[in-house]
């Protein structure tokens, strides 16, 4: 059962371009979507969200954009920096019911 | 704030053993969550209270898996007998309110493993 789909496991980029990581969701009723973000050893920390009533999320270097079309939201990280090195999780939620992707793990090289 | 605190770190057992996690949440969050992360997976959602009820419990595998939040605050996730493949990360999460009034705030987990 598989609602949230984060079809690549891991991305490399160089520090200062643009990341852009993906992440699909096959269950319409879902309104809000978030991403966390997670060391190795810690918890996973909530870095973005947006509610389904918007398409587009910025806080500073981050941001989210939904389309709620194709079922499809994506997380923009610029410019990238190696701190950034961590695994991201896309979350959906529905009726306060949250599901979780597999994951990217993002390397951003010096 | 104090973050949530998950204890132990780390366990490893034997197959068939028996072990327990132990979750305290951040002071005056009414809802608790209890996650597995398989390696390779995202977190799969356990078990959810609602101050000392539990909201959501369809994910827990109940012949083996038993978790309370007594007196609605610490809560305590068991298993036994444990299975190889119940070796994972344990997340235990909370949230003062639902998820878009105050998002999920984890713990560092448990890791468990089981040989």
């Amino acid at each position: 059962d598989q609602q949230v789909k984060q079809n690549s496991p891991s991305l490399s980029v160089q520090e200062g371009r643009i990341s852009i990581l993906n992440c699909d969701y096959t269950n319409s009723m879902f309104d809000y979507f978030l991403w966390y973000k997670k060391y190795p050893a810690e918890g996973p920390t909530l870095l973005i969200s947006i509610s389904s009533i918007k398409d587009k999320n910025e806080d500073g270097r981050f941001t989210v954009f939904l389309n709620k079309s194709a079922k499809h939201l994506s997380l923009h990280i610029v410019p990238s920096q190696p701190g950034d090195s961590a695994v991201y999780f896309c979350a959906a939620s529905a009726h306060n019911d949250m599901r979780f992707g597999a994951g990217t793990r993002l390397t951003v090289k010096p | 704030e104090a973050g949530v605190a998950q204890s132990p770190r780390y366990k490893i057992i034997e197959k068939r053993q028996s072990v327990a996690f132990w979750c305290n949440p951040i002071s005056g969050h009414a809802t608790l969550y209890w996650y597995q992360q398989i390696l390779g997976q995202g977190p799969k959602l356990l078990i959810q209270f609602q101050n000392n009820g539990v909201v959501d419990d369809s994910q827990l595998p109940k012949d083996r898996f038993s978790a309370e939040r007594l007196k609605g605050v610490d809560s305590t996730l068991k298993i036994q007998p444990a299975k190889l493949e119940d070796s994972a990360v344990y997340l235990c999460a909370s949230s003062a309110q639902g998820v878009m009034d105050s998002p999920l705030h984890f713990g560092n987990g448990t890791r468990l493993t089981v040989t």
